[in-house]
């Protein structure tokens, strides 16, 4: 099983729509869970962090789901600008400092 | 701040030749990691310092990657010699303890 596991996509949504990215991850002992967003022939930046409440930042809402392993981020009202790839990112244990790993990123593209 | 910074942006150089890559990180970040971004293995984590020291480099692919970290501000990546399969981008990041990573703009790496 890879470490971090997304659905590349591309998902392919009109202006205005709601649309869902999931994420699953093999290691249980992560603590530290992100959403990066990286745009074509860009590096990649971090969109928001995820807590174990789960998290909003106005139309962007990221859960975590820790029993399943798993993290999801929910987009509403979807603009052109979100167009983009979304990875998903968790750190490789549970000691303070190590590396983050990446999932290969879910596409996704919203026309008008 | 200027950001991460790395160089060349874009280097074409043929089978055999010795390849560096350079990267400034953010100043006061203690971490730095380089990445290798591909479309078939997405994101991948080559190496990572804390401190100017090593810490992981299980990333690394094989004895023809080096990477060193001389001082706070500065750090390389070089391969010897390149070959075709390494083509790829290469990123670097840097962060302050386990806070957001920030990536440099990568560099486009052709070994024909």
């Amino acid at each position: 099983r890879k470490e971090v596991e997304q659905d590349p996509g591309p998902f392919n949504v009109p202006e205005g729509a709601t649309v869902a990215f999931n994420c699953t991850y093999s290691n249980s002992a992560s603590q530290s869970f992100f959403w990066y967003r990286q745009d074509c022939r860009k590096e990649p930046k971090l969109l928001m962090s995820v807590y174990s409440s789960g998290n909003e930042d106005g139309r962007f809402t990221a859960q975590l789901n820790r029993a399943s392993q798993y993290i999801s981020l929910l987009i509403r009202d979807s603009k052109l600008s979100d167009s983009a790839t979304y990875l998903c990112v968790v750190n490789q244990g549970n000691q303070a400092g190590t590396a983050l790993i990446f999932g290969k990123g879910t596409t996704l593209s919203v026309s008008s | 701040d200027a950001g991460v910074i790395q160089s060349p942006r874009h280097e074409v150089t043929e089978m055999g030749q010795e390849v560096t890559l350079r990267c400034k990180p953010i100043s006061g970040h203690d971490y730095l990691f380089w990445y290798r971004q591909t479309m078939m293995r997405g994101l991948e984590l080559l190496i990572y310092f804390n401190n100017n020291v090593p810490i992981d480099d299980s990333g690394m692919p094989e004895d023809r990657f080096s990477a060193k970290m001389p001082n706070a501000s500065f750090s390389t990546l070089k391969i010897q010699p390149s070959e075709p399969r390494d083509s790829a981008v290469y990123f670097c990041a840097s962060s302050w303890l386990r806070a957001e990573q920030f990536f440099g703009p990568g560099t486009r790496l052709t070994v024909l």
